[in-house]
């Protein structure tokens, strides 16, 4: 069956270190998200991609880059992270203006 | 540019009752989605909306549209305790492309 995935589901990191949070997706759908949630926020779009070599800015994209070499994968990176980037991070896909779809989310912590 | 307002952010209910969620929107909005979330668990799509007075129904729950008052709701029918989740609403409209705005989300707790 097609699929999102994420990885790492949990991660623990230092402040300003570089971290990178995979997100891969076996639909071959066009359209990927990342998201980040916090608690009274809902969710916050940070970058998302409508087709390979594209990628544009979110809501809240201050300190995160994505890419998109391919379909199946846009790969979230942290270039030095901040304590105020801890948070669960949901990537999503979607084919055209339809139903996105979320996978199981990372969680990760900066001390 | 588009916001999304849900109200209540929290609802306490007893097993049997009906509740309705509220989620309104501040600019046209072309499509509306209700997502569930189990604690710890990724986000479930429930409803799409696409039109003006779209109702649709799946078990206990009931999303409807209005457009013209910017105002989705998620009516819950004889709550049981599996219903117990949090509930987003999203907004999205052609010329934003195809993201989504999300509402803060609704924690929604079934009492036996």
């Amino acid at each position: 069956d097609a699929e999102i995935t994420q990885s790492p589901r949990h991660k623990i990191t230092e402040t300003g270190r570089q971290v990178t949070l995979a997100c891969h997706q076996t639909w071959n759908h066009n359209n990927m998200f990342w998201y980040r949630q916090d608690l009274g926020h809902g969710l916050r779009l940070i970058h998302y991609s409508y087709g390979v070599q594209d990628t544009n800015k979110g809501e809240v994209s201050d300190g995160y880059s994505v890419s998109r070499s391919n379909t199946e994968d846009l790969p979230l990176t942290l270039e030095s992270a901040a304590s105020s980037q801890t948070s669960v991070y949901f990537c999503a896909s979607s084919e055209n203006s339809d139903t996105q779809y979320f996978g199981p989310g990372t969680r990760l912590t900066v001390l | 540019e588009l916001k999304v307002e849900q109200n209540p952010l929290f609802l306490s209910m007893q097993e049997g009752k009906n509740y309705t969620i509220y989620c309104n929107y501040s600019t046209t909005s072309d499509r509306l989605y209700w997502y569930r979330q189990d604690p710890g668990k990724s986000l479930e799509s429930l409803f799409v909306l696409l039109s003006n007075g779209a109702v649709k129904q799946e078990g206990r729950l009931m999303a409807s549209l209005d457009t013209k008052a910017r105002l989705s709701t998620l009516h819950i029918t004889a709550a049981v305790h599996d219903l117990s989740a949090t509930y987003f609403c999203a907004g999205g409209y052609m010329e934003y492309g195809n993201k989504l705005v999300f509402g803060a989300g609704t924690i929604l707790r079934v009492k036996s």
